[in-house]
């Protein structure tokens, strides 16, 4: 099947000790989207890449960072986690950046622990 | 400031029953809106949506109703089932700068009782 696949499912780092979290996705969708999700809390989306352009959320901390090296995979860097930043991740892709009725598939997402 | 609310965030009904969830919305340029199911350690799925030209979409057990005028939507689970327990969230989409953006709600926490 199809899918949107994050890796790993669960993160465990030390507090300032750099991390990198994956997804990978076959829809061969132009966009990918990363959100950050806090318990109890609504996904709140930190960037997107719509093909190769990378678009950054404005209140999105520096401390976050993406790539993204081919349609199937992209990446986020987290560069000096914080206690704060004790969050699940979810990765989600859309085919295109305003297509009607075409909604984000999303990931499982990674949760990420903050020691 | 939110603007997309679930102001429930849980709701119990017993099995057989409507489910009745509810989302309320602050931005007038939000042109479409989607339903997502999430069960615990997996991302949320794509339930049903609903364009702004519209005002009720249907697929199976599963209908949204959009009232423009009030800002408000909701999904009817008729009848619910226990495989329905999930976290239910509602998402918009606006028609202006950042349109490729959805903005989502806290969820609500959906359980149906055998």
């Amino acid at each position: 099947d199809a899918m949107v696949i994050q890796n790993p499912r669960y993160q465990v780092t030390q507090f300032g000790k750099p991390v990198t979290l994956s997804c990978s996705q076959t829809l061969n969708h132009n966009v990918m989207y990363w959100y950050q999700q806090k318990s109890s809390q609504a996904p709140k989306l930190l960037f997107h890449y719509y093909d190769k352009d990378f678009n950054n959320e404005a209140d999105t901390p520096d401390n976050f960072q993406s790539r993204r090296p081919n349609t199937s995979f992209c990446f986020l860097d987290i560069r000096s986690p914080g206690l704060g930043d004790a969050a699940m991740y979810l990765c989600a892709t859309s085919s295109r950046r305003r297509q009607t009725n075409q909604p984000q598939h999303f990931g499982d997402g990674t949760r990420l622990s903050i020691l | 400031d939110q603007q997309v609310k679930q102001n429930s965030p849980s709701l119990s009904v017993q099995e057989g029953r409507i489910s009745i969830l509810n989302c309320d919305y602050t931005n007038s340029m939000f042109d479409y809106f989607l339903w997502y199911k999430k069960y615990p350690a997996e991302g949320p799925t794509f339930l049903i949506s609903i364009s702004s030209i519209k005002d009720k979409n249907e697929d199976g057990r599963f209908t949204v109703f959009l009232n423009k005028s009030a800002k408000h939507l909701s999904l009817h689970i008729v009848p619910s089932q226990p495989g329905d327990s999930a976290v239910y969230f509602c998402a918009a989409r606006g028609n202006g700068a950042g349109s490729y953006q959805l903005t989502f709600g806290k969820g609500t926490k959906l359980s149906v009782i055998p």
